[in-house]
């Protein structure tokens, strides 16, 4: 079936470090990739998108994702987490056009909450 | 400019009463789509418009969930007869035209409480 997958419900990191979040995608071909936050009570804002080209992304705030074709995966970085950046992460995908009219219809992993500590 | 609002930012409802959720989408954007966030199911896609058409409806979860678009602009979401699962955030997006329909833009959402 095709699905979205992160692996990590919930991540906790020091503010400082270094941050990966996961995200594997299971689609007969490449899909169009995003990774979207959320803060509390907030709406999703979008942190970056791959359609094809530069494997790797850059995106708002200091974020970065690389596409591994051979992985399946679209992975989300960051060299260094502010306290600011607690909040939930969502890949999402939209599913190759199967012959019908494109369009942005997501389909969303079930989300990784990150908490920072000071 | 503005983002896409949406009203109300709560609801609380009795279950059996039927409830509408209003989406202002950004000016321009000819794309607008509804999606459900509630604990059980993460995040899911309801329907999609594209002016005032809907092509995919497919995400509605039961005939009691209707949506329209008037104007190439305004949705209203409508849930009949609410039920205790219908209770979730229900978030609006839009997307500028059909090149770009792929950078959603999305509003605060609307949380809905079937009591």
């Amino acid at each position: 079936a095709q699905s979205v997958t992160q692996p990590d419900i919930h991540i906790t990191v020091s503010e400082g470090a270094s941050l990966e979040l996961r995200c594997n995608y299971s689609y007969g071909a490449t899909p169009y990739l995003f990774w979207y936050v959320q803060s509390p009570g907030q709406g999703l804002q979008l942190l970056l998108k791959y359609f094809s080209g530069d494997t790797l992304v850059q995106g708002i705030k200091g974020f970065e994702a690389e596409f591994k074709r051979s992985q399946s995966s679209f992975n989300l970085r960051k060299p260094s987490v502010h306290w600011s950046d607690a909040a939930e992460y969502f890949c999402a995908v939209v599913a190759p056009n199967a012959g019908g009219t494109s369009y942005g219809k997501l389909t969303f992993g079930q989300g990784t909450i990150l908490t920072v500590h000071p | 400019g503005a983002g896409v609002s949406q009203s109300p930012s709560n609801k609380v409802t009795e279950k059996g009463k039927d409830v509408e959720l209003r989406c202002d989408p950004i000016s321009g954007h000819t794309a607008l789509y509804w999606y459900r966030q509630s604990l059980g199911q993460g995040l899911e896609f309801l329907i999609y418009f594209q002016g005032n058409s809907a092509p995919d409806k497919s995400g509605l979860p039961s005939d009691r969930f209707s949506a329209e678009r008037t104007g190439g602009s305004v949705s209203t979401l409508t849930i009949q007869r609410t039920q205790q699962e219908d209770s979730a955030v229900y978030l609006c997006a839009s997307s500028r035209d059909r090149d770009r329909e792929y950078e959603q833009y999305f509003g605060p959402g609307t949380r809905l409480t079937v009591t």
